[in-house]
């Protein structure tokens, strides 16, 4: 089984700081994907990337940058933390597929508190 | 650009009847389509998913769901549901030429004694 494992679970920090969000995946998955999801508003992808230090950007990008170092790998960074960034954050991977024809494999999220 | 919409934000049903959560999408072009299941708590689960051929994809749990091309539609259903049911479905179809999903708001299932 894929397992996708975020660093954390929950996270509280405070309203400027610089926070990273860390996720790991064993199945050797070229994507990689960052969402956040708020009630009524489903899944939001923030940035995907499809290779090692390639990036591109999702549906709501900004305040948000990310770091792909390692296969395995893939951080999301909140520059300066805002109390609008309140949520929780999910992690996924998935194989490249033909046209989008393979699933993504979601880690248990993190729910980040920003005071 | 892909939409996708969940016509039910909440279904409540009692235990052991029959269920259908409703999902739309709009696209000019052959497309993927995924469901799955967030239980409280946890990441999102792969229920089932279409990407050609029949049109009923069945899944885990008991679950399946109806590939409707000239309706654009994707409707999940359980002929039974149980307690454990209970939780967050979401519907997702494939952005054409990328590996990226566009995701449905969501419906919250609660099943009751």
């Amino acid at each position: 089984d894929v397992k996708v494992t975020q660093s954390s679970r929950y996270l509280v920090k405070r309203t400027g700081e610089k926070v990273f969000l860390e996720c790991v995946q064993d199945m050797d998955h070229e994507n990689m994907f960052w969402y956040r999801q708020d009630p009524g508003l489903g899944l939001r992808l923030i940035y995907f990337s499809y290779d090692v230090k390639m990036k591109e950007k999702g549906d709501i990008p900004e305040g948000y940058s990310v770091s792909r170092e390692k296969k395995e790998r893939f951080s999301l960074i909140l520059e300066s933390a805002s109390t609008n960034q309140t949520s929780m954050y999910l992690c996924a991977s998935s194989l490249v597929g033909a046209g989008g024809n393979q699933p993504q494999h979601f880690g248990d999220g993190t729910r980040l508190s920003i005071l | 650009a892909q939409s996708v919409t969940q016509l039910d934000s909440q279904v409540p049903v009692f235990e052991e009847a029959p269920v259908e959560l409703r999902c739309n999408y709009s696209s000019s072009v052959s497309v993927y389509l995924f469901w799955y299941v967030q239980y409280p708590n946890q990441g999102l689960q792969l229920l089932l998913k279409y990407l050609s051929g029949s049109t009923l994809v069945k899944g885990i749990n008991g679950f399946e769901a109806e590939f409707n091309k000239s309706q654009t539609s994707f409707h999940l259903r359980k002929p039974s549901v149980h307690i454990s049911d209970t939780a967050e479905y979401f519907c997702a179809v494939s952005d054409p030429g990328y590996s990226t999903l566009t995701f449905g708001k969501g419906t919250m299932l609660l099943v009751s004694p």
